[in-house]
């Protein structure tokens, strides 16, 4: 089975901080994204990865930057966190091939004080 | 980006009772896949299906791609099914952008 993990459950930080959000796959994927879940928003795109160093604006980049160094770990910065990020952070990962199931990590609940 | 509409937007039922939920699309699609979000926020991939009918126990799912919407069926729902259902589309030669409805709201009670 395909294993997303997400490095936090839960995440609580301060207005300004600088907050990274660690997400590792083990299936070898080449594609990764990350996604915010806001009530009655469903599910935006971040930004996603189909390769090493590789990274692509999704549709709400603003205030975000990505980091892929290795093909398993794709990273989400916050550069300086702020209360309307306060959201719900997934990361995802598929194989390069379009017709590819997406798989979920569980999620990082992050709040912003 | 391919707008993608689901409905109904909540449902509540009567354990055992049975639901269809319905994705719409706007554009061609080589992907099409549905998504249940479980209490606890986890996501996990129901069916992976295009085209065509797929059934997996009391789920079963059919995507008219040519008429641009998908259903997923459940039957005889239990409390467990409660949850948030996603449909997440990506269109051909669009890379592998997904797009995702707003999700239909589940309640199963007993």
């Amino acid at each position: 089975d395909v294993k997303v993990t997400q490095s936090s459950r839960y995440l609580v930080k301060r207005t300004g901080e600088k907050v990274f959000l660690e997400c590792v796959q083990d299936m070898d994927h080449e594609n990764m994204f990350w996604y915010r879940q806001d009530p009655g928003l469903g599910l935006r795109l971040i930004y996603f990865s189909y390769d090493v160093k590789m990274k692509e604006k999704g549709d709400i980049p603003e205030g975000y930057s990505v980091s892929r160094e290795k093909k398993e770990r794709f990273s989400l910065i916050l550069e300086s966190a702020s209360t309307n990020q306060t959201s719900m952070y997934l990361c995802a990962s598929s194989l390069a091939q379009g017709n590819s199931p997406l798989h979920f990590g569980n999620g990082t609940r992050l709040t912003v004080t | 980006g391919i707008q993608v509409e689901q409905s109904p937007p909540d449902l509540i039922l009567q354990e055992g009772a049975n639901s269809t939920l319905r994705c719409n699309f706007s554009d061609s699609v080589n992907n099409l896949q549905w998504f249940h979000q479980n209490p606890w926020g986890q996501l996990i991939n129901l069916f992976y299906i295009p085209s065509g009918t797929k059934q997996n126990g009391r789920l079963s799912a059919t995507t008219v791609a040519t008429e641009r919407y998908s259903l997923l069926y459940i039957s005889s729902s239990q409390t467990t099914d409660s949850g948030v259902y996603f449909c997440a589309v990506a269109e051909w030669g669009g890379g592998n952008q997904f797009y995702f409805g707003t999700g239909t709201s589940l309640t199963v009670i007993p």
